[in-house]
Formats: C-alpha cells, sequence, structure tokens
C-alpha cells in the first residue's frame, strides 16, 4: 500500500531564507504532484512531476524527482509572506490507479 | 483544463441527518474521487467514483455511510449518511483527464455537524 510522507510537518521561516521540504513515497510511483492549501481553499497545482530526474521550477519554487530513492523536494528561495500556506505533496500509482496525498508541511514566512 | 463546482459549498447539518453533495464538471473526466479532509489534516480518499456502476472504497469508508453515485462522466454526487460531529470536514471532489497527468480538484464542501 502506497504511503506518503512529508517532513518537516511544519515551519516557520525568516524571509529572504532558503528551505527544503521532503516528499518520501513507500512504493513505486509513476507521477508525484505538488499543490498549495491557504486557509479555507481548496488546493492549487503547482507541480506535476513525471519521470526520475524532473526538475520543475516557478518563482521562488523549485520541485524535483528522484524516483530511485523514492523522495520529491519542494524546494523555496529567498522565501516571501505570501508563500505562507500548506504543501501537499501526492503520488499516483498506476497499478491502483489512486493519488494519494502526503501529511502536508505548514509554512509560516516571518516578516 | 477542467472545472470542477461542488455543492453546497458550506452547510451546518444536525447530527443523524443526510447531506448529499454534488460535483459537476464542465468536461468530461476519466477518473473522478473523493477526498475527506478533516481539520488540520491531509486529504483523505474516500473512494473512487465509477460510471454506472458502484464505487470502489478504501479501507475505513463503506457505501452505507458514504453512498456515491456517479451518472455520467461530468457528475457524481456523495452522501454523508447519518451525521455525527466526527464527520465535520471538508469533502473534495477531483477528477482526471485524459492523460491522467492533472488531477482536478473543487473548491470543496465544508461540513460542520452540530
Amino acid at each position: 500500500e502506497l504511503k506518503v510522507e512529508q517532513n518537516p510537518l511544519f515551519l516557520s521561516m525568516q524571509e529572504g531564507k532558503n528551505y527544503t521540504i521532503y516528499c518520501n513515497y513507500s512504493t513505486t510511483s509513476d507521477r508525484l504532484y505538488w499543490y498549495r492549501q491557504d486557509p479555507g481553499k481548496s488546493l492549487e497545482s503547482l507541480f506535476v512531476l513525471l519521470s526520475n530526474g524532473a526538475v520543475k521550477q516557478e518563482g521562488r519554487l523549485m520541485a524535483s524527482l528522484d524516483t530511485k530513492a523514492r523522495l520529491s523536494t519542494l524546494h523555496i528561495t529567498a522565501a516571501v509572506h505570501d508563500l505562507s500556506a500548506t504543501y501537499f505533496c501526492a503520488a499516483f500509482t498506476s497499478g491502483t490507479y489512486k493519488y494519494i496525498f502526503g501529511t502536508g508541511t505548514r509554512l509560516k514566512v516571518l516578516a | 483544463s477542467a472545472v470542477i463546482s461542488q455543492k453546497p459549498s458550506r452547510d451546518i447539518c444536525q447530527r443523524g441527518t443526510s447531506l448529499t453533495i454534488q460535483c459537476q464538471v464542465d468536461s468530461q473526466v476519466t477518473m473522478m474521487f473523493w477526498y475527506r479532509q478533516q481539520p488540520g489534516q491531509s486529504l483523505t480518499l474516500i473512494a473512487t467514483a465509477n460510471q454506472g456502476s458502484e464505487a470502489t472504497y478504501e479501507s475505513g469508508f463503506v457505501i452505507d455511510k458514504f453512498p456515491i453515485s456517479r451518472p455520467n462522466l461530468t457528475f457524481s454526487t456523495l452522501t454523508v449518511s447519518n451525521m455525527s460531529p466526527e464527520d465535520s470536514s471538508i469533502y473534495l471532489c477531483s477528477g482526471t483527464g485524459n492523460s491522467g497527468n492533472t488531477i482536478y480538484f473543487g473548491e470543496g464542501s465544508w461540513l460542520t455537524v452540530v
């Protein structure tokens, strides 16, 4: 059964700093997704990673995927307050056709 | 892309009652899923809504408590039956396109059971 874990669960960081959120999954996964959720809102899609070594960047966020290590990372560069939100990764298994979500990382960027 | 609409967006329900959430997609999607997100928690998959047949439920979720219908490729309903305060959650409908590379989410239905 596919399990997805993220760490850290909570992250408080100063503006301008860099940090990485880690997403580990337990079995082979075909795709890895990253989402952002603001309080009281639904999920906003950030990245879809489809193959080993995939790297995608948008603004201050960069996501990567290592399928051999069953690891994805979301790197935050020079954080700003507007990035404060909860970030989820989700892994997809074609065998069972399910999208399983990680535990989430609640990020707070302090001015 | 697909836009997913859910109704109701928010409701306060009495203990012991049932509520049906509707999910409408503006284009055909291959797969539809229902998730639950309890306060401060991650998303938990309730079931896969199968067109024209019974939904496929995840461990811990049963049809009697969460009956699901999907009469066509663009519409699904989730009923939360005999509600208790533990059912207070956000219920999210989602769907995937033909390639399955993108999964779209509705805005969620925020249920509070009192």
